[in-house]
């Protein structure tokens, strides 16, 4: 089955600097990328997803990549901000006709942004 | 929507004791999914339902964990006995049929002492 795997388990940078997290998954048959953030006392919430026909999707402050042949996608958070403090965690899944079977999770990163 | 609703938010209970976590899926979503969220682990997949009828318990641990769904605004984990190590959060997650993104609870804080 999928194994998606996370680094790094904790990040910190200075308020404004960039963030960094990097997920590798297994099953080649993952196409669907998804990007969860969860703040303190709250379920993950979806912030930003990347399919395998593309390489690169931007939000605003937010980037995702995808290596297809290497099988790692990353998250890029620019000119962080202190409320971009909390546990992210990168998935995979399989997509099919607009909808996903199970979602396979990373351990997750601590991001803490310091003013 | 009021969202995907768990209770209890925390429970505390003795080794041995029998543990019911229930969950409220938004309305309309066919798919519901447990999930269990350690420090050492990340979030792990327990088991998922299709329109009531579980799909993959391949993430249930061991006997100790069931799962039931027996309507499509209701689900329950359930441990018996309880063990230290199954101290977690647990979440409960669910999507429509048509749709990609999972919408998570709050969340059950479970320590077992």
């Amino acid at each position: 089955g999928e194994n998606v795997e996370q680094h790094p388990s904790t990040l910190s940078v200075q308020e404004g600097d960039s963030a960094v997290i990097k997920c590798t998954y297994s099953d080649s048959a993952s196409n669907y990328f998804p990007w969860y953030k969860q703040e303190l006392g709250k379920g993950p919430q979806l912030i930003i997803d990347i399919r395998s026909n593309v390489g690169e999707k931007k939000d605003q402050r937010i980037a995702v990549t995808l290596n297809k042949t290497a099988k790692h996608f990353s998250l890029h958070i620019t000119e962080t901000q202190p409320e971009d403090s909390a546990v992210y965690f990168c998935a995979a899944s399989i997509e099919y006709g607009g909808a996903t079977n199970k979602l396979i999770f990373g351990t997750g990163t601590l991001l803490a942004v310091q003013p | 929507d009021a969202g995907v609703i768990q209770s209890p938010r925390h429970e505390v209970t003795e080794m041995g004791q029998e543990v019911t976590l229930r969950c409220k899926p938004i309305s309309g979503h066919d798919y519901l999914f447990w999930y269990r969220q350690t420090m050492m682990r990340g979030l792990e997949l327990l088991i998922y339902f299709n329109n009531n009828v579980p799909i993959d318990d391949s993430g249930m641990p061991e006997d100790r964990f069931s799962a039931k769904m027996p309507n499509a605004s209701f689900s329950t984990l359930k441990i018996q006995p309880s063990e230290p190590r199954d101290s977690a959060v647990y979440f409960c997650a669910s999507r429509p049929t048509e749709g990609t993104e999972a919408f998570f609870g709050q969340g059950t804080r479970l320590t077992v002492v």
